[in-house]
């Protein structure tokens, strides 16, 4: 079974500074997805990157880029010139086709946004 | 397009009692999960379902948990009795299905035993 891990169970940053989340994962697997995902107190998760495995470039996403480390498994999120509206749960997860595509996630960061 | 809708929104039960939660997934998406996630925990899948056949139930516990997506659409999440543990906010979501289409969330029963 694939284990997700999120060592920091909170972080904070202050606005217009920049923050990484960090995640570990296990799997003996090549091909799969990772996700980062942020639940704010409405609790709807809300998808904020995803990258392939066998994509070597890193993903980016306006502020938000990960920096994956296959042989690592490491997946983490920075998050630049952060915002008020950062502040929130963040989960990583992971996908593959033997989890028959469902999430498996970690057990989240919480990220405080100081002005 | 609409998102997927959840009710209820909130719920307060005593243990022993039963409980319904329903999901309207996004109009054509052929894969549905149910997740469980207690207070300061990720998010546990509970069952996943393709059109209306299960794909995984494996963390069910089925000897109080059911759940069913008849004609492949809606779905309904059951538990009977309810137990104190059972405290938790349930997440429905949905996808196209297969691997790159992503998993989209509803907003989420939390459910409350006392």
């Amino acid at each position: 079974a694939q284990t997700v891990t999120q060592s920091q169970p909170e972080m904070s940053v202050q606005e217009a500074e920049t923050v990484t989340l960090s995640c570990t994962y296990d799997t003996s697997e090549s091909d799969y997805y990772l996700f980062w995902y942020k639940q704010p107190p409405s609790r709807q998760m809300i998808l904020v990157i995803r990258q392939e495995a066998y994509k070597q470039q890193n993903a980016t996403e306006n502020r938000f880029s990960v920096n994956f480390q296959k042989a690592a498994k490491s997946f983490s999120l920075k998050i630049s010139d952060s915002q008020l509206g950062d502040a929130a749960m963040y989960f990583c997860a992971y996908r593959s086709s033997n989890s028959g595509y469902a999430l498996n996630f970690g057990k989240g960061t919480s990220l405080l946004v100081t002005p | 397009e609409a998102g997927v809708a959840q009710s209820p929104r909130y719920k307060i039960i005593e243990k022993r009692q039963s409980v319904a939660f329903w999901c309207n997934p996004i109009s054509g998406h052929a894969t549905l999960y149910w997740y469980q996630q207690i207070l300061g925990q990720g998010p546990k899948l509970l069952i996943q379902f393709q059109n209306n056949g299960v794909v995984d139930d494996s963390q069910l516990p089925k000897d109080r948990f059911s759940a069913e997506r008849l004609k492949g659409v809606d779905s309904t999440l059951k538990i009977q009795p309810a137990k104190l543990e059972d405290s938790a906010v349930y997440l429905c979501a949905s996808s196209l299905g297969g691997y790159n289409s992503p998993l989209h969330f509803g907003n989420g029963t939390r459910l409350t035993v006392t």
